[in-house]
């Protein structure tokens, strides 16, 4: 039972656009920084998503990260086939003095 | 152009104790914190711990407290990871990353090591 909680999967079809959510608590989300990563099978994560919103260089702004309250989300326009991945929130639990992780989101692009 | 090289895959021995290994370059070293990850097989991503290269400050895991530990080699710009007491469910990839303790964001992951834990 992860402490962050996201939807086990979520699908549409290509060009579409889709949000995937990350739940947690005010020791969490609530009162820390969101990241987002990508993992294409077989591949280690990638980061989508730092600071809540802010992209690297080189990730599209198809990709964009929200936070309010104690709830995140990321969102993918355009949606591609190569988007077909796992996708994980990430945050510093301040109650567990440790990084937590959502159960991760399996994206499909129909 | 930053890269995170890890060692092979290992197979180990319940009660054996395994050592991972993440070299780094491309960037100043000390001036960064490290991150273990792991992923059993078919399951979403742990958050072990972290480490300073700049101190060695650490900071583990409440589940792994006791059977792990971190440490850096400023010499070879290397970060190791150090799990004791294996157990069949420490069965993983396990992943370096390079980032802030408080994860506002890991931005170069290592490309992974096997550990299987098996009798």
């Amino acid at each position: 039972q992860s402490v962050l909680t996201q939807p086990p999967s979520v699908s549409a079809a290509p060009g579409q656009k889709v949000t995937i959510s990350c739940s947690g608590s005010s020791s969490n989300i609530g009162n820390n920084y969101v990241s987002w990563y990508q993992q294409l099978p077989g591949t280690a994560p990638k980061l989508l998503i730092y600071e809540n919103n802010k992209r690297p260089s080189g990730i599209p702004d198809r990709f964009s990260g929200s936070k309010s309250g104690t709830s995140a989300t990321l969102g993918i326009t355009g949606l591609q086939t190569g988007d077909e991945a796992d996708y994980y929130c990430g945050t510093w639990d301040s109650s567990l003095s440790g990084g937590v992780f959502g159960g991760g989101t399996k994206l499909t692009v129909l | 152009q930053v890269q995170l090289v890890q060692s092979g895959a290992e197979v180990k021995k319940p009660g054996a104790s395994v050592k991972v290994s993440c070299k780094a370059s491309g960037s100043t070293f000390t001036n960064y914190g490290f991150t273990w990850v792991r992923q059993a097989p078919g399951q979403g991503l742990e958050w072990m711990g972290w480490i300073s290269a700049y101190n060695g400050n650490t900071n583990y895991a409440q589940q792994l407290q006791g059977r792990v530990t971190m440490t850096t080699d400023t010499s070879t710009a290397t970060v190791y990871m150090e799990l004791r007491s294996l157990r069949s469910d420490d069965t993983a990839v396990y992943y370096c990353a390079r980032g802030g303790l408080t994860m506002a964001g890991f931005d170069y992951w290592g490309q992974g090591t096997l550990v299987t834990v098996s009798s």
